[in-house]
């Protein structure tokens, strides 16, 4: 049974360029979440997809945008890159439901995005 | 508004001794609270989790981890560590799906 999965592992990107992350949930799982995580922080909350719509959002700015697909995995977009957005981006996959993991993320590795 | 505070940035324990790392937290209700752990360059991996029931929460890798209402505190704690255990520990809090993290505690574990 595959985890979560995150594509690409690395990623190096230009000031003002868009970057898009990808994301498999592990299998049996409906609601996807993504987190930034800068170095030497704990990981902040973007926004979570469920059904393909965004069901909740931390406090980041427009410029980051998200998509859930029908087969659950979901995509991370963000336009005009700052070097501040440099960090480690981790996807969390959950399941919704009666299951009695409800509650519980479970995360990928992660995309380490570098901003230059 | 919801927080996490681990207290302790860096903790250094000799292997064999004990373990016990501070977490409080921030909210209006108990929330559901877990520990997790993450080694280098990599994704976190749930070591335990609270949500309702017996307050004192049994975990993998030998950790365990008491809730403590009165002092809105979930410290997790191990009786002899290892030096596998060197890795950084977060402390999240959930309450509505959303999760919230402390900033973390790095381990070190001397030999």
């Amino acid at each position: 049974d595959a985890g979560v999965t995150q594509s690409p592992t690395h990623l190096i990107k230009t000031r003002g360029q868009q970057v898009t992350l990808r994301c498999s949930p592990k299998s049996g799982h409906d609601t996807v979440s993504w987190y930034q995580q800068a170095l030497g922080q704990g990981p902040q909350f973007i926004f979570q997809y469920y059904e393909e719509e965004e069901r909740q959002r931390g406090n980041f700015p427009d410029r980051f945008s998200g998509h859930q697909f029908p087969n659950y995995s979901s995509e991370l977009n963000v336009n005009a890159l700052l070097l501040g957005d440099s960090a480690l981006y981790l996807c969390a996959s959950s399941a919704s439901g009666g299951r009695s993991d409800k509650n519980i993320q479970y995360f990928g590795a992660g995309t380490r995005l570098s901003v230059l | 508004a919801q927080s996490v505070t681990q207290p302790d940035i860096h903790i250094t324990v000799s292997e064999g001794a004990s373990l016990e790392l501070r977490c409080n937290y921030s909210y209006g209700a108990t929330p559901y609270l877990f520990w997790y752990v993450q080694s280098p360059g990599q994704g976190l991996q749930l070591l335990l989790k609270y949500f309702s029931g017996d307050t004192l929460v049994q975990g993998i890798k030998g950790f365990e981890a008491e809730f403590k209402r009165s002092q809105s505190s979930f410290n997790l704690r191990k009786p002899s560590v290892h030096w596998s255990d060197a890795a950084e520990y977060f402390c999240a809090v959930t309450p509505l799906n959303k999760f919230y993290f402390g900033s973390g505690t790095k381990l070190n574990v001397k030999p």
